[in-house]
């Protein structure tokens, strides 16, 4: 069942563009985390929150920035993508830090 | 620096035999652990915990053991299956507040 859901699933697009991933759960989880992952690689934490207004740098450097306005909602935003942007981005939550993770499907995103 | 890592980037079995995924992990801090299976286009998904205070755990067809004389984490999969192709990760969470670092990543491939 799919209680945190990601779009689009797919996305080609040129360089410079400004991208926005969406992100929704429907679980009331506090905390969000935003995850890069090249195929069949490890997860690299770019973005977290512990809640609404929070927003924390994860442990990758990531040109991107994120917002949480609503606790169901924490979009990453990417100003003016790039070839080196090409990855897939992973969203989850959990209840609190400590507790598993519930990930969505990802966005593929490919920059030309 | 302290990680979270895989002995074996891929794990090929004939289907019905048993499956043996191994973890390393180097902070002896580290006191709860989860296994995750991604399959192709999906995101992450829980399969089993452990916290710190416990050498095994079992669940359907799975097992998680933890090692911490050895800092060692394995997850069994009993009479392997094809839809159990797919790839592996383990997480490691190092204490309240502290988010999961994950490891790389083991495939699982499933032998007909």
């Amino acid at each position: 069942e799919a209680d945190i859901y990601q779009t689009p699933r797919y996305l080609v697009i040129g360089t410079g563009k400004k991208i926005t991933l969406e992100c929704s759960q429907t679980m009331g989880h506090d905390k969000m985390y935003w995850y890069q992952q090249d195929p069949g690689m490890e997860l690299h934490l770019i973005h977290y929150s512990y809640g609404v207004n929070s927003t924390e740098k994860g442990d990758l450097s990531s040109e991107s920035t994120v917002s949480r306005i609503r606790t169901e909602h924490f979009p990453l935003t990417l100003e003016s993508a790039r070839p080196s942007h090409t990855s897939q981005y992973l969203c989850a939550s959990s209840e609190a830090g400590d507790q598993p993770q519930h990930f969505g499907d990802g966005t593929r995103l490919s920059i030309l | 620096g302290e990680s979270v890592g895989l002995h074996l980037p891929t794990l090929s079995v004939q289907e019905g035999d048993n499956s043996i995924i191994n973890c390393a992990y180097s902070n002896s801090a580290s006191d709860y652990f989860i296994w995750y299976k991604q399959e192709s286009g999906k995101g992450p998904q829980f399969i089993i915990d452990i916290r710190s205070n416990m050498d095994k755990r079992q669940g359907q067809r799975v097992t998680v053991l933890l090692n911490k004389t050895v800092k060692h984490l394995s997850l069994q999969i009993a009479a392997t299956q094809p839809g159990d192709s797919a790839v592996y990760f383990c997480a490691e969470n190092r204490g309240y507040g502290q988010n999961f670092v994950f490891g790389p990543g083991t495939r699982l491939s499933v032998l007909p």
